[in-house]
């Protein structure tokens, strides 16, 4: 079977660093790729991971580890606009599979 | 330019009638993929489109549902004889092309459907 695994929910405080874990086990791999979506809206891409390593982009970072199965979205110096739910998404040859997301809580 | 659109914004409907859903990519787009999120859920994949042609529909839940893409450009998602469990937001996205799907997908705002 298919299928990824990210926590349902985190917290964390305004001006930190958060990291939100996935794990993916699928059949066929090119990417990770991560979004974000605010209440009520769309989905916006973030990131995408097809090598091992990290790739950064301005305070988010992306992190793969193929051996592992495994990613992170590492958010740093966190705004209160950071409040949304992100999705790690696992692409291959023939579709795309989303993690049911993670909301991130952020107090200030 | 434009960023893709969906059409209705909201649509409510009674079980058993058919319902069609818009989407317009953004120009040049040659990709295009339908997804269906439920409340509190993640996305999930429904069908995708390169130029006309969707070469995999084995994602659409049911024979209930067809897609069709015509002039590489607009396309609708097709419900027939709707049922309470097809109540979602349709999403719609298209990316430049669709090589594997790690190109950037550009989503727009959704159709939100509701069968009573």
């Amino acid at each position: 079977g298919q299928s990824l695994e990210q926590p349902s929910e985190v917290t964390a405080v305004e001006g930190a660093i958060v990291q939100i874990n996935c794990t993916y086990q699928t059949s066929g791999f090119y990417g990770l790729s991560w979004y974000q979506q605010h209440d009520g809206g769309a989905p916006t891409f973030l990131s995408y991971n097809a090598l091992d390593g990290l790739e950064e982009t301005g305070r988010f970072s992306s992190f793969l580890s193929r051996s592992d199965s495994y990613g992170y979205l590492l958010l740093q110096e966190l705004q209160m606009k950071d409040s949304a739910s992100y999705f790690c998404a696992v692409s291959s040859a023939s579709k795309i599979i989303f993690g049911s997301g993670t909301r991130l809580s952020i107090r200030p | 330019g434009a960023g893709v659109s969906q059409s209705p914004s909201n649509k409510v409907t009674e079980k058993g009638k058919d319902v069609e859903l818009r989407c317009d990519p953004i120009s040049g787009h040659t990709a295009l993929y339908w997804y269906r999120q439920s409340l509190g859920q993640g996305l999930e994949f429904l069908i995708y489109f390169q130029g006309n042609s969707a070469p995999d529909k084995s994602g659409l839940p049911s024979d209930r549902f067809s897609a069709e893409r015509t002039g590489g450009s607009v396309s609708t998602l097709t419900i027939q004889r709707t049922q309470q469990e097809d109540s979602a937001v349709y999403l719609c996205a298209s990316s430049t092309s669709n090589r594997d799907f790690t190109d950037t997908q550009y989503f727009g705002p959704g159709t939100r459907l509701t069968v009573l």
